[in-house]
C-alpha cells in the first residue's frame, strides 16, 4: 500500500498571502494525484485531479503541481473561506490512499 | 443540483450488521462508478469500496473484504453498503462518493455526500 505523507500538519497564513502544501508518495504514482478540501461538517470537495487539473468551479487561485512522488498544492492568495483541511489522494495503485491532511488556518 | 444523500448509520454492537444507503440525484446515476470512503474520528480518509457503473464489478479494501458487500440499484439511483461482523475499527463517518470518470473507474471522486456515522460499541 502506498503511503501518502503531507506536510506541514498545520499551516497558518495571513489573508492574501501564498499557502504551499506538500504531499509525498512512498512510491511513484505518476500524475494520478487528487487534492480535496474539507471544511467542518461538510463533505470533501475535489479541487485538483491529475495532479494539476482544477475541478469544475474551483477558483484559479488553487493550483497543483508535481509528478512521481512529490506534489504541491498552492493557494496563491489565501481567502478567509479557504480555512479547511486539505488532503491528497493517490489513485494510481491499489488501494487508493489518502494523506493525513494539512489544516490551513487564517492568521 | 448534483447531490448524494447517505442514510442507515447508527450504533451497533461488535459483531453486528448494518446497511448503508446512498441516493444520488441531479445526474445520470447509472453512468458513474460509485464508492464509499470513511473517516474515523481524528483519522485520515480511508477508501472502503467501489462498484462499477453497471454494478457488475465490486472492489474492496483489504480491511473490509469478506465482511462488507457493495451493491447498487440503478433503477432507484441508490448505492448500498452491507456491513457485517462489525468491529471497533469500523467506527467512522461513511461518505458516499461519485467517481469523476464517466463510465469508467478512476477512484478520484468529484461528488461526495456529507456522510452517515457508524458507531460500533457495546
Amino acid at each position: 500500500e502506498i503511503v501518502m505523507t503531507q506536510s506541514p500538519a498545520t499551516l497558518s497564513v495571513s489573508p492574501g498571502e501564498r499557502a504551499t502544501l506538500s504531499c509525498r508518495a512512498s512510491q511513484n504514482v505518476r500524475s494520478t494525484l487528487a487534492w480535496y478540501q474539507q471544511k467542518p461538517g461538510q463533505a470533501p470537495r475535489l479541487l485538483i485531479y491529475g495532479a494539476s487539473t482544477r475541478a469544475t468551479g474551483v477558483p484559479a487561485r488553487f493550483s497543483g503541481s508535481g509528478s512521481g512522488t512529490e506534489f504541491t498544492l498552492t493557494i496563491s492568495s489565501l481567502q478567509s473561506e479557504d480555512s479547511a483541511v486539505y488532503s491528497c489522494q493517490q489513485y494510481n495503485n491499489w488501494p487508493p490512499t489518502f494523506g493525513q491532511g494539512t489544516k490551513v488556518e487564517i492568521k | 443540483e448534483v447531490q448524494l444523500l447517505e442514510s442507515g448509520g447508527g450504533l451497533v454492537q461488535p459483531g453486528g450488521s448494518l446497511r448503508l444507503s446512498c441516493v444520488g440525484s441531479g445526474f445520470s446515476f447509472s453512468s458513474y462508478a460509485m464508492g464509499w470512503v470513511r473517516q474515523a474520528p481524528g483519522k485520515a480518509l480511508e477508501w472502503v469500496s467501489l462498484i462499477s457503473n453497471s454494478g457488475i464489478t465490486p472492489y474492496y479494501a483489504d480491511s473490509v473484504k469478506g465482511r462488507f458487500i457493495i451493491s447498487r440499484d440503478n433503477s432507484k439511483n441508490t448505492l448500498y453498503l452491507q456491513m457485517n461482523r462489525l468491529g471497533d475499527e469500523d467506527t467512522a463517518l461513511y461518505h458516499c462518493a461519485r467517481d469523476r470518470r464517466l463510465g469508467e473507474v478512476s477512484n478520484a471522486f468529484d461528488v461526495w455526500g456529507q456522510g452517515t456515522m457508524v458507531t460500533v460499541s457495546s
